[in-house]
């Protein structure tokens, strides 16, 4: 089963408004990062936060972070058309294993 | 700025073909990742490899082999492809020691296979 699952899948919102999307995990991890990948491209790497944090900023992105309830978000304030795309969370398990990426949210800003 | 290429954006090939997908990094990367992306199933890890001929199996490294000859190169092999294997290829790749740092992606090879 899938380590990280974004919540919601999908999230259409108008131009200005801010866009919220989750993601929860199973087990313990090291760090939990965010992506970001518009239309038949590549992924695009946003933020990444580390177990002992709970909170980080990155221009219009803030993303938390709460591990006793294995859970993150990323919130994006001020949306803009452009920042219509999907968004994956991939979380950093305990040990040196690679990245496990979760299915994405994918959003719509409507301009 | 690093760069990953992949060699096709597009690539349209027909079932028994062996088929090569091609990734370039140029930022000394240690680190580097296949992925295969479907809808509805998200980022799926085929192979990664940690340095020059060494390698190790994903979550879905069947019907797949890799090579990885030169460090800044990681090939992708399909040894005679089906159908089931059209899909997204992505490459990625990472610094030293750090597969769960940040992960530079190519921007991908849509695969078909007739």
């Amino acid at each position: 089963s899938q380590q990280g699952e974004e919540d919601p899948q999908a999230l259409s919102i108008q131009e200005g408004e801010n866009a919220t999307m989750n993601c929860s995990y199973k087990t313990s991890i090291n760090n939990l990062q965010w992506y970001r990948q518009n239309s038949g491209r590549g992924l695009v790497h946003l933020i990444l936060i580390r177990s002992n944090e709970r909170e980080k900023h990155s221009g219009r992105l803030r993303v938390t972070l709460d591990t006793s309830k294995k859970s993150s978000s990323l919130l994006i304030t001020a949306s803009r058309a452009a920042d219509t795309a999907s968004y994956f969370c991939a979380t950093a398990l305990r040990g040196n294993t690679p990245l496990v990426f979760g299915k994405g949210t994918r959003l719509s800003v409507i301009a | 700025d690093v760069k990953v290429t992949q060699s096709s954006r597009y690539l349209v090939k027909r079932t028994g073909e062996k088929v090569f997908l091609e990734c370039v990094q140029d930022m000394d990367h240690e680190n580097m990742f296949w992925y295969r992306q479907d809808p509805g199933l998200g980022l799926r890890l085929i192979y990664f490899s940690y340095d020059v001929k060494m390698k190790e199996k994903g979550d879905i490294p069947e019907g797949y082999s890799v090579s990885r000859e030169k460090k800044e190169r990681f090939s992708l092999i399909l040894e005679s492809a089906s159908t089931n294997q059209t899909s997204m290829y992505l490459c990625a790749s990472s610094p030293r020691g750090a597969y769960q740092e940040t992960q530079y992606f190519g921007p991908g090879t849509r695969l078909l296979v007739l």
